[in-house]
């Protein structure tokens, strides 16, 4: 069974860009959360999209946005890029929403802003 | 506000060598906590659920437990393959938001 796969690994942005990255979660998943994660801040939750809907929303500004589609796939997008945003992004997949069942997460993509 | 303290910030261990990390929470009312373990490199691997004061959960050298105010994981003679950042997160059952609050981990390294 393959397992979250996270695309790309590795991002090198310049500042004011944007960037869509990209998680295809568990098949059989409809459950797809998205989390920043630096080493001050620890683990910061995004957002989850269950069966194409967002159902809970962290406090990011709106920036930051994303979707699912009805393959379950999900995409984040960052617009504006500030050098704060420098961070590895983790999604997670499960069969339920709202973490009701373990989630299993992708080995995230490292984005660095310059 | 939710919050979730995890300590000792970082811990050496000899091999076989047992102790306790902990984690510390406070919410409105506790719907789950989920302990973690992440390696370099990699995204958080799970490791159990508890519910409610009093549950325990085991797993090989890993054993959780749950009271009103904090969880411990105990590792018991550990390994070097134990090493690795464990991380724990709770859930509030308050109204319809379902989000995680995570800790800021535990590093654990196991000297062989």
């Amino acid at each position: 069974k393959a397992g979250v796969t996270q695309t790309p690994r590795y991002l090198i942005k310049t500042r004011g860009q944007q960037v869509t990255l990209s998680c295809s979660p568990i098949s059989g998943h409809r459950s797809v959360s998205w989390y920043q994660q630096t080493p001050g801040q620890g683990l910061q939750f995004l957002f989850e999209y269950f069966s194409e809907t967002q159902r809970n929303k962290g406090n990011f500004p709106g920036r930051f946005s994303g979707r699912q589609f009805s393959n379950s796939r999900s995409e984040m997008n960052v617009s504006t890029l500030e050098l704060g945003d420098s961070a590895l992004y983790l999604c997670a997949s499960s069969s339920e929403w709202g973490a009701s069942a373990e989630a299993f997460f992708g080995q995230g993509t490292r984005l660095t802003v310059v | 506000e939710d919050q979730v303290t995890q300590s000792p910030e970082a811990l050496r261990l000899q091999e076989g060598e047992s102790s306790s990390l902990n984690c510390s929470y406070t919410v409105s009312g506790l719907r789950g906590l989920f302990w973690y373990r992440q390696d370099p490199g990699k995204g958080p691997e799970f490791l159990f659920t508890l519910y409610s004061a009093g549950e325990e959960k085991e797993k090989e050298r890993l054993k959780a437990t749950l009271t009103k105010k904090e969880s411990f994981l105990h590792i018991t003679a550990p390994k070097p393959e134990d090493s690795a950042t464990y991380l724990c997160a709770v859930q509030d059952n308050a109204g319809n938001n379902r989000k995680l609050i995570w800790g800021l981990g535990t590093s654990l390294a196991v000297n062989p």
